[in-house]
């Protein structure tokens, strides 16, 4: 059984940097084809793709948010850590984790998910 | 603005057919990469219900269907149940190297 858990702070303050840990089951990051990525989604809005780290060290990470984000990975402990910096309060969401297929020597899908988390940015 | 397009709603009635659609472009939906879509019940993570344009996860109900033709592509759901009400998102890849996402459409089962 594949599980991911988000953990982190519920409140961040403007301008500061957000940690994310991904804490996940069930599979294992040095799987060819596995992955984990992070998406996003503000309250009542859609998803928005984040970054995606792989079995071999990949790395990608939205074009817009680019310059923000890191993405790491302890194979050794099962987690994937995520932060942002100068976050906003546009940055308000719930952050989630998911298990994700790299097939066909492309990025594929998210199979399986975490609960999420909900951030909010605010003074 | 997402890069997919989704109607941002669609209903139907019980036992009823509905379908989602999903426009991009020549640089996803249109080059090599494949649509997939998920669900997301009120208050919950989504959860992948078709992957590779037309599969199936183990446990999806076979009235969920998914196609793709050139730009776009569609997600087909028979037999309208009460529990299927909730929001739907299609996703790809791009050539800007980006996972894209569609908007999001809300189903209402009357």
């Amino acid at each position: 059984q594949i599980t991911l858990k988000q953990s982190g702070p519920t409140l961040v303050k403007p301008t500061q940097t957000l940690t994310l840990t991904c804490t996940f089951s069930g599979f294992s990051l040095s799987t060819r084809g596995v992955g984990v990525g992070w998406v996003r989604q503000p309250p009542g809005k859609a998803l928005e793709w984040l970054a995606l780290i792989y079995w071999d060290d990949d790395k990608r990470h939205s074009p817009s948010l680019k310059t923000r984000l890191t993405i790491t990975k302890d194979t050794s402990k099962n987690q994937v850590v995520l932060t942002m910096t100068n976050m906003d309060p546009v940055d308000t969401a719930t952050y989630y984790c998911a298990h994700h297929v790299y097939l066909r020597g492309y990025p594929n899908y998210f199979q399986y998910w975490g609960q999420g988390t909900l951030v909010t940015v605010s003074s | 603005q997402s890069v997919l397009t989704q109607p941002p709603s669609v209903s139907g009635a019980p036992g009823q057919r509905v379908t989602i659609s999903c426009t991009g472009s020549s640089s996803n939906i249109g080059s090599i990469y494949d649509v997939h879509w998920y669900q997301q019940l009120p208050g919950t993570a989504p959860k992948l219900l078709i992957y590779g344009n037309s599969n199936r996860p183990s446990g999806v109900p076979d009235r969920f269907s998914g196609s793709k033709s050139g730009t776009s592509a569609s997600l087909a759901i028979t037999g309208l149940q009460a529990e299927d009400e909730a929001d739907y998102y299609c996703q790809s890849y791009d050539i800007s190297l980006s996972v894209v996402f569609g908007g999001g459409t809300k189903l209402t089962v009357l």
